[in-house]
């Protein structure tokens, strides 16, 4: 069955650095989509992109962050000056269309020291 | 604004006896309802959905959901739950305000099963 890959599955940074995390969504998915999760805790939503272009994006998914489809295979997350409270496990999911359901990676823990 | 509550942080079982994992949602308009496991270090599965027709929905590994709209509430449940079972399980609701792109999850609840 399809799935969802991400890379690196750990990232440690220094606090100030940028990072990129990686994602390869499910190859005939339009939609795609960055949650964070802390602690275990909450899912939390920062961004949805469709046909190119950001579809949502949440309080989170402030100026630091940016999302890119390079390519038509890659989807990726920038942080641009990373934070110590960035530190959280980032997960990228897709979908197909219509209501399908996300798709989810199994995550970047990402580190920020 | 859609959201999705879940009622209790853990939940404790027998193994062998039935399990639910409450939610209640809020939504305007027709709920999109989602079930999803995570097992340790790994993403979140999906397990489930409601989005119309029958009010009982069966899923994946023997789960199935209730959707009750008079009480707003969308439980997970299994007649016979597995030590394997223990896992975080989260719902989540689809808003469909706006680009209806945005799903948003519970808080979670963790689910041990006792052998």
């Amino acid at each position: 069955e399809p799935e969802v890959t991400q890379t690196p599955s750990h990232q440690v940074t220094q606090m100030g650095q940028e990072v990129i995390l990686r994602c390869v969504p499910i190859s005939n998915h339009l939609y795609f989509y960055w949650y964070r999760q802390i602690l275990g805790q909450k899912v939390e939503f920062l961004v949805s992109f469709y046909n190119n272009e950001i579809s949502e994006k949440s309080e989170i998914f402030d100026d630091q962050f940016s999302v890119e489809r390079p390519d038509g295979s890659n989807f990726t997350l920038k942080i641009r000056s990373t934070k110590l409270e960035d530190s959280a496990m980032y997960f990228c999911a897709s979908r197909k269309d219509g209501n399908s359901p996300l798709h989810f990676g199994n995550g970047t823990r990402l580190t920020v020291t | 604004a859609q959201s999705v509550a879940q009622p209790e942080d853990q939940v404790n079982v027998a193994e062998g006896n039935p399990l639910t994992v409450k939610c209640t949602y809020s939504v305007s308009g027709n709920p999109y309802l989602f079930w999803y496991v995570q097992y340790p270090n790994r993403g979140l599965q999906f397990l489930l959905k409601y989005i119309t027709g029958d009010n009982l929905v069966k899923g994946s590994y023997g789960f199935e959901a209730e959707f009750n709209k008079s009480q707003t509430s969308f439980h997970l449940k299994k007649p016979s739950a597995l030590v394997s079972d223990s896992a975080l399980y989260f719902c989540a609701v689809r808003d469909m305000e706006g680009t209806g792109n945005q799903f948003y999850f519970g808080t979670g609840t963790s689910l041990t099963v006792i052998p």
